[in-house]
Formats: structure tokens, C-alpha cells, sequence
């Protein structure tokens, strides 16, 4: 996981409470995505962004808001929190072109439990 | 729509086996497939990757089988050792979309000694 870092890594939110997941990659990709992983569900695409500047939703993304105003960062904000929103978050991050698999890097993930 | 499923839960098996970790699609249009590693509080790390325009790919103890025709891959390791342990994660990509992952739901793999 290296390159890719994510904070916190564990948080408790109240229900309504409003709070900003941070991630940053030092490896100057261009590519940056939230997931959200849920048992049984595995990971699933909540926003990406394929440069600064540049966002858009994936498969979950209600209740989520993303910017990307420098290649580096990548913030994941929740508006108002719900208990539904309890799961365990990873960023990644990748080149834009070329990419088999081998170069998509994943954050050690952030556990987010909204009571 | 689950478009990458993988249907068990959970394998067991001995160490010294093989593991074999079955995932299915439902688009035809994905371009790339890969299996990703996770440990517990770590996040996936990748493991191996197949081209839609091939029928396999090994690395070490570990091979990627897909099968176009039946919108089927699986993973085999071969042999299995207990430091294997771990969720294992099917994924998908479109053309074009590089780090666009659609993933499986995963399969707990648990290698006993």
C-alpha cells in the first residue's frame, strides 16, 4: 500500500455529524477513487477522479462529496452521516493509460462507524 | 446488478492443495480481469491480472484461468501454504478505464497447516 495514505483510520460519527475522510498519493497519478467495502458486498466505486479539477460518481455515490483541486489530494466528505454509511473505506490511486491492474495502489482503509 | 460475482463465501483447504477461486461476469465488454489479496485492517493488494484476449496467466503458484465463453475465471494456487489465508477479491475493467474496478463480492480462502 505503499504511496497511497488515508486518515483517519478509525472514526466514530454521530448521526447528521458531517466529517472529511483525507487521502493523498504521492506517486503523481492521475486516477483517484473512493470504495467502500461491505460484507458481502465487496468494494464498491462511491467517486473517482481522473485529474485535478475532475470528479465523477461511481456505483454508491449518495451521501458522498468528492473534489480533486491538486493531484495529490482526494477528500471524501459526508454531508450528514447515517448509520448506513457504517462501513470501511479505501482510496486508490493509478496512472490514467496503461493500467492492467499491477498499478492500482489501495489505502490500508478508514472504519467509519456512524451511530 | 452484480456485474463480477463470486458465489463462495468462504473455501477451506489443506495446505499442500489446490485452491481454486471461481468468479463470474455478466459484460462482455470487460477488458481486463484481476485478482486482488486482502488481509484483515489492510487494504487489497494486487495479486495477478488476465487480458480479455488471453486464456491464462501464471505467476509463481498462482494462474489465472478465463474462459470467454462462459464469462468465467478462476484462480488457482498451487500449493497452497497457510500464509495464503486471506479475502480474495475478483475485479473487473472496461477499456479505457483504468483503476474503474468492478469487484466480486470476495471469498474468504483459509488455509489449514
Amino acid at each position: 500500500n505503499a504511496g497511497v495514505t488515508q486518515t483517519p483510520k478509525f472514526q466514530v460519527l454521530k448521526t447528521g455529524q458531517s466529517m472529511t475522510l483525507q487521502c493523498a498519493q504521492d506517486m503523481n497519478h492521475e486516477y483517484m477513487s473512493w470504495y467502500r467495502q461491505d460484507p458481502g458486498m465487496g468494494l464498491r466505486l462511491i467517486h473517482y477522479s481522473v485529474g485535478a479539477g475532475i470528479t465523477d460518481q461511481g456505483e454508491v455515490p449518495n451521501g458522498y462529496n468528492v473534489s480533486r483541486s491538486t493531484t495529490e489530494d482526494f477528500p471524501l466528505r459526508l454531508l450528514s452521516a447515517a448509520p448506513s454509511q457504517t462501513s470501511v473505506y479505501f482510496c486508490a490511486s493509478s496512472r490514467l493509460q496503461g493500467s492492467s491492474g499491477n498499478t492500482i495502489y489501495f489505502g490500508e482503509g478508514s472504519w467509519l462507524t456512524v451511530v | 446488478d452484480q456485474q463480477v460475482k463470486q458465489n463462495s463465501p468462504s473455501l477451506s483447504v489443506q495446505e499442500g492443495r489446490i485452491s481454486i477461486l471461481n468468479c463470474d461476469y455478466t459484460n462482455s465488454m470487460f477488458d481486463y480481469f484481476l485478482w486482488y489479496k486482502k488481509y484483515p485492517a489492510e487494504g487489497p493488494t494486487f495479486l495477478i491480472s488476465i487480458s480479455s484476449i488471453k486464456d491464462k496467466n501464471e505467476d509463481g503458484r498462482f494462474t489465472v484461468f478465463l474462459n470467454k465463453s462462459a464469462k468465467h475465471l478462476s484462480l488457482h494456487i498451487v500449493p497452497s501454504q497457510p500464509g495464503d489465508s486471506a479475502v480474495y477479491f475478483c475485479a473487473a475493467l472496461f477499456a479505457g478505464n483504468t483503476g474503474k474496478l468492478i469487484f466480486g463480492q470476495g471469498t474468504t480462502l483459509q488455509v489449514k497447516p
